[in-house]
């Protein structure tokens, strides 16, 4: 079953410029959680967000949370060449265990 | 630095042949998960165990099994592989209850001949 659905699929901007990245899920969730991926390497999680928290950041990312809406947004500011990845979202329905989105390819420009 | 590994970074198997993935973790995790990635499909979840000797299907088991003996050690094995099995298969450890997320091997890409 495929939980999260990131939207858009691919995003190219400018070093510099902000990214911004929507989660849609279905059911009932405990936490919401993003990841990163290199091309071709394991991904890294980012940051969690508790389905009775709204907003949290670290750094230069923004992660808001919409339970009503069922919806997730990860903004990375002032983006970077080095943020070049495939970003994920992934959520947990109190059992420990993640369902992942299809994620979001980013590709910033120097 | 804690870490998840993964014992093979590229192999490729013939159909027919049994192949086993493994995973290590050294965090004392409770939880260990296997995924595989396909382009457009994502992560889907294979199997999953909460402890050891502990096992439960995720949303894709067919074709596989697993075997978690040791706490720090969870094995994907492929009992008789096939075309359709080829893709990344990633590794995932993580405590119950906590905030960190999981922690992901750098997976093995397998491609079946």
């Amino acid at each position: 079953s495929q939980q999260g659905e990131e939207d858009p699929q691919a995003l190219s901007i400018q070093e510099g410029e902000n990214a911004t990245m929507n989660c849609s899920y279905k059911t009932s969730i405990n936490n919401l959680q993003w990841y990163r991926q290199n091309s071709g390497r394991g991904l890294v999680h980012l940051i969690l967000i508790r389905s009775n928290e709204r907003e949290k950041h670290s750094g230069r990312l923004r992660v808001t949370l919409d339970t009503s809406k069922k919806s997730s947004s990860l903004l990375i500011t002032a983006s970077r060449a080095a943020d070049t990845a495939s970003y994920f979202c992934a959520t947990d329905e109190s059992t420990d265990k993640l369902i992942f989105g299809t994620g979001t390819r980013l590709q910033v420009f120097p | 630095d804690v870490k998840v590994t993964q014992s093979s970074r590229y192999l490729v198997k013939r159909t027919g042949e049994k192949v086993f993935l493994e995973c290590v973790q050294d965090m004392d995790h409770e939880n260990m998960f296997w995924y595989r990635q396909d382009p457009g499909l994502g992560l889907r979840l294979i199997y999953f165990s909460y402890d050891v000797k502990m096992k439960e299907k995720g949303d894709i088991p067919e074709g596989y099994s697993v075997s978690r003996e040791k706490k720090e050690r969870f094995s994907l094995i492929l009992e008789s592989a096939s075309t359709n099995q080829t893709s990344m298969y990633l590794c995932a450890s993580s405590s119950p209850g906590r905030d960190y997320g999981y922690t992901f091997g750098s997976g093995t890409r397998l491609t079946v001949v």
